[in-house]
């Protein structure tokens, strides 16, 4: 099975600061049609996932453009350029390449 | 507006059956693959099982296999889980979500707890 291994596993983050989870997977998330498929949800607290970026680097419709993807292969990164309260939750990268599917552990963002 | 609504969570025996279904509206549910994901309580999410939007493919997390059957009806627009021998480990809210890339679409999730 792939491994998703996130890091930090918790992000103190100051209102207005930027903050970046890193996301990396034990083998390439490359596929043979040459999409990456790494994924990547919030879930604030009480709430179902929701997904934010596909593909890498592709954001949801209604997803701010403050949440930025960014990475190839095995190292990928999730950027929130300044960080409001409604971004409070945990977010997890997933792999879709390969089955099974595997998400990374989540890194709590909690504001400072 | 598209929607995903499960039921059929609740208290199960170990052991024992319970089957969820997840009723899909606002798009051509014939049309997706359908995927369960689950989170234990406290704890980070786990992908299930998926099935192709004819039902010819059908994928389960090693955990699950031999255990839980994932099915659809596109005539009702409903996604299934027959989770049978269940086990206290299988306690979690249980989402059916759209797709399998990536799912894009999550319903509110079903609580599952098995305890004698």
């Amino acid at each position: 099975d792939v491994v998703m291994t996130q890091s930090p596993l918790s992000l103190p983050v100051t209102l207005g600061q930027p903050a970046s989870i890193s996301c990396r997977s034990s083998q390439s998330l490359v596929y043979s049609d040459g999409n990456t498929y790494l994924n990547w949800f919030q879930q604030r607290p009480g709430q179902s996932p929701r997904r934010l970026i596909y593909k890498v680097s592709n954001r949801d419709s209604g997803v701010p453009d403050r949440f930025s993807g960014s990475g190839s292969g095995t190292d990928f990164t999730l950027n929130i350029r300044r960080v409001e309260a409604e971004d409070v939750g945990v977010y997890y990268c997933m792999q879709s390449t390969h089955w099974p599917r595997t998400f990374g552990q989540g890194t709590k963002l909690e504001i400072k | 507006e598209v929607q995903l609504l499960e039921s059929g969570g609740g208290l199960g025996q170990p052991g024992g059956s319970l089957r969820l279904s997840c009723a899909a509206s606002g798009f051509i549910f014939s049309n997706y693959a359908m995927t369960w994901v689950r989170q234990a309580p406290g704890m980070g999410l786990e992908w299930v099982s998926s099935i192709s939007n004819s039902e010819s493919s059908t994928n389960y997390a090693d955990s699950v296999k031999g255990r839980f059957t994932i099915s659809r009806d596109n005539s009702k627009n409903t996604l299934y889980l027959q989770m049978n021998s269940l086990r206290a480990e299988d306690t979690a809210v249980y989402y059916c979500a759209k797709g399998w890339d990536g799912m894009d679409v999550w319903g509110q999730g079903t609580t599952v707890t098995v305890s004698s």
